[in-house]
């Protein structure tokens, strides 16, 4: 069976330090891959979307990054986080290629001071 | 467009009876739909989803009904519980360039014992 794991589960990161969340999924090939961030009582923004290594598309402008060098390894990066980046990020896998449901892990809160 | 900056709208149901939560989608050339249930703290947990080709879909307590004339989604929960107490999103996937799945706002389920 599949599953999805994302860490750290809680981050607490002052303003202005870099910022790497790490999804990973196991037991399946070629998912495609997203980030979504949620703010508190909110519904679900999607962040960026991958459909295999290396391709990433984004969504919004913003002061995030993502990035592919494995199949099934997915990163959320920032250079420098503002008070605005708080908030509950989750990572979703899908099977390749068809209108599929997608399938959450267990999601990183994240509290920038 | 997306809902994401909009706050979350609520029910409260007694313990016992039936739940019946409402989503809009806008595009009609959506064909697939996904319920998702999300406890706080954790990622969305996939429910129940339909295609277009159907207008009902049940599962175990839970009903999906798909209006497509009025572009008009429902889930409803039999016998609700207090395990039901959560935040449930209604997404639709677009026919655009590539596959992506659109979030509704959210409903806050509250079941009072």
């Amino acid at each position: 069976s599949q599953t999805i794991h994302q860490w750290p589960a809680t981050l607490v990161q002052p303003v202005g330090s870099p910022l790497s969340l790490e999804c990973t999924v196991e037991g399946t090939s070629n998912p495609n891959l997203y980030w979504y961030r949620q703010a508190a009582g909110r519904g679900l923004q999607l962040l960026f979307y991958s459909v295999g290594i290396g391709q990433i598309s984004s969504e919004v402008p913003q002061n995030l990054s993502a990035s592919r060098p494995q199949d099934r390894q997915f990163i959320l990066s920032s250079k420098k986080l503002l008070l605005s980046d708080s908030g509950f990020y989750l990572c979703a896998w899908s099977p390749w290629g068809g209108k599929e449901t997608q399938y959450f892990g267990p999601g990183t809160r994240l509290l920038v001071l | 467009g997306e809902s994401v900056g909009l706050h979350l709208p609520t029910l409260s149901v007694q313990e016992g009876d039936n739940s019946i939560i409402n989503c809009a989608y806008s595009n009609s050339a959506s064909d697939y739909f996904i319920w998702y249930k999300q406890e706080s703290g954790k990622g969305p947990q996939f429910i129940i989803d339909i295609r277009s080709n159907m207008d009902k879909r049940q599962g175990q307590r839970v009903t999906v009904l798909l209006n497509k004339t009025v572009k008009h989604l429902s889930l409803q929960i039999a016998a609700t519980q207090p395990g039901d107490s959560a935040v449930y999103f209604c997404a639709e996937n677009r026919e655009t360039s590539y596959d992506k799945v659109i979030f509704g706002p959210g409903t806050s389920l509250s079941v009072i014992p």
